[in-house]
């Protein structure tokens, strides 16, 4: 089977740096994603890693240890409307499998 | 329509009932899949489809069916509605089934009493 674990809330202060982890367990694996949802609204893509290392996009980068089976979504210069949920997720043959989700609520 | 839309965008569903939530995508994509999504428990797949013709089922696919007739429909139907199934709904979309980029629709919010 597969498992994701990633933690259910984070707390950080507008213009700081953050870091969202993520271990999973899975066979075949293909890739880790990451994806931004607000309050309401539609899972939007952010990033993905298939080999290890870090993937840099703007203010958010995605890190992959394969060997350690862990990942991690950094956010840079937070802001408010960074205040929303993020999954982590591994695709297995056919489809993604989400982690739980992280609340993340940037506050002033 | 630019992406993935979904209908209803919300429906509250007397128990037994049959529904069939719609979605419709124009980026020409061959994979879709539909998830649920409940609070504290993530995104659930519950049917996926490939390619036209074909689908498949996901984590939870019981209670629920769907259909593939071509390239942008994936009509997801619940046939005799329970209350476990409320949830939202979301329609979600990849070029392929190996890639890992998913667009997803705006979801619907389905309650059954």
């Amino acid at each position: 089977g597969q498992s994701l674990e990633q933690p259910s809330e984070v707390t950080a202060v507008e213009g700081a740096i953050v870091q969202i982890n993520c271990t999973y367990q899975t066979s075949g694996f293909y890739g880790l994603s990451w994806y931004q949802q607000h309050d309401g609204g539609a899972p939007t893509f952010l990033s993905y890693n298939a080999l290890d290392g870090l993937e840099e996009t703007g203010r958010f980068s995605s890190f992959l240890s394969r060997s350690d089976s862990y990942g991690y979504l950094l956010l840079q210069e937070l802001q408010m409307k960074d205040s929303a949920s993020y999954f982590c997720a591994v695709r297995s043959g056919y489809a993604l499998n989400f982690g739980k989700g992280t609340s993340l609520l940037v506050t002033p | 329509i630019a992406g993935i839309t979904q209908a209803p965008t919300s429906q509250i569903l007397a128990a037994g009932r049959r529904m069939t939530l719609r979605c419709t995508q124009d980026m020409r994509h061959n994979a879709m899949y539909w998830y649920r999504q409940d609070l504290g428990l993530g995104l659930r797949l519950i049917h996926y489809s490939n390619t036209a013709g074909t689908t498949g089922k996901g984590e939870v696919p019981d209670g629920y069916s769907v259909s593939r007739a071509n390239t942008d429909d994936f009509p997801l139907t619940l046939a005799s509605a329970v209350p476990s199934q409320t949830s939202v709904y979301f329609c979600a979309s990849s070029e392929g089934q190996s890639t890992s980029t998913q667009y997803f629709g705006p979801g619907t919010r389905l309650t059954v009493l």
